[in-house]
């Protein structure tokens, strides 16, 4: 079974300023990971995905994550919050090994971050 | 390209009645899940189709069914709809057997039920 826990519910920070959104995962196998956001009212965008490559995964807008099997974690930052970024993430896993039929995404249960001016 | 679509965007029942909601797959992608995000929560996974067939199932009752057609566009049917069907609901779409390929998402369909 596998199963991501989202460490913080709400993070608050203020423009211009890091951000930080932690992740733990748990998986029986080397898992695919990703982060996904969404804004109010609208569907899920990918902004970046962990697949066994390299660690430290670049994505859109400036986030980067990176994947420490040692502490089962995948962290969300940005150097450098902007007022767009306000939205709920979640970090996402399945499992790589899974064929197309069998692979379903389990979602943590999201952190909604909010940039103050 | 068009991404993932999702129709209808908006939508409300009454409980007991049926609702059927439908996707297009971004193109080239042959597999489609759905999920239900309730508020204030992280969506859920309640079955995906590949080769027009149900491939797996969430923890989800049967009054959830779907469709996949041939040209895996696809329909996710909700009978006898409840009060806590409403939430909004997922069509991800994807190509092929590797777990590492990008999964997209299109907007959803609000569902309210009253």
């Amino acid at each position: 079974a596998q199963s991501v826990t989202q460490l913080d519910s709400h993070v608050s920070v203020s423009e211009g300023t890091p951000v930080l959104l932690r992740c733990n995962y748990s998986s029986s196998y080397s898992p695919s990971l990703f982060w996904y956001v969404q804004h109010p009212n609208k569907g899920l965008q990918l902004l970046l995905k962990y697949t066994s490559a390299a660690t430290l995964v670049k994505g859109i807008n400036g986030f980067e994550a990176e994947f420490k099997k040692s502490e089962t974690s995948f962290h969300l930052t940005k150097p450098s919050a902007h007022m767009s970024d306000a939205a709920e993430y979640f970090c996402v896993v399945s499992d790589p090994r899974a064929s197309g039929s069998a692979r379903q995404l389990t979602f943590g249960s999201g952190t909604q971050l909010t940039v103050l001016p | 390209d068009a991404g993932v679509t999702q129709s209808p965007t908006h939508l409300i029942k009454t409980r007991g009645q049926q609702v059927t909601l439908r996707c297009s797959p971004k193109s080239g992608h042959d597999t489609v899940s759905w999920y239900q995000q309730a508020l204030g929560q992280g969506p859920q996974f309640i079955f995906q189709y590949y080769e027009e067939e149900e491939r797996q199932r969430g923890n989800f009752p049967d009054r959830f069914s779907g469709h996949q057609f041939p040209n895996y566009s696809s329909e996710l049917n909700v009978n006898a709809l409840l009060l806590g069907d409403s939430a909004l609901y997922l069509c991800a779409s994807s190509f092929g057997t590797s777990g590492g390929n990008t999964i997209y998402f299109g907007e959803g369909s609000w569902l309210t039920v009253v």
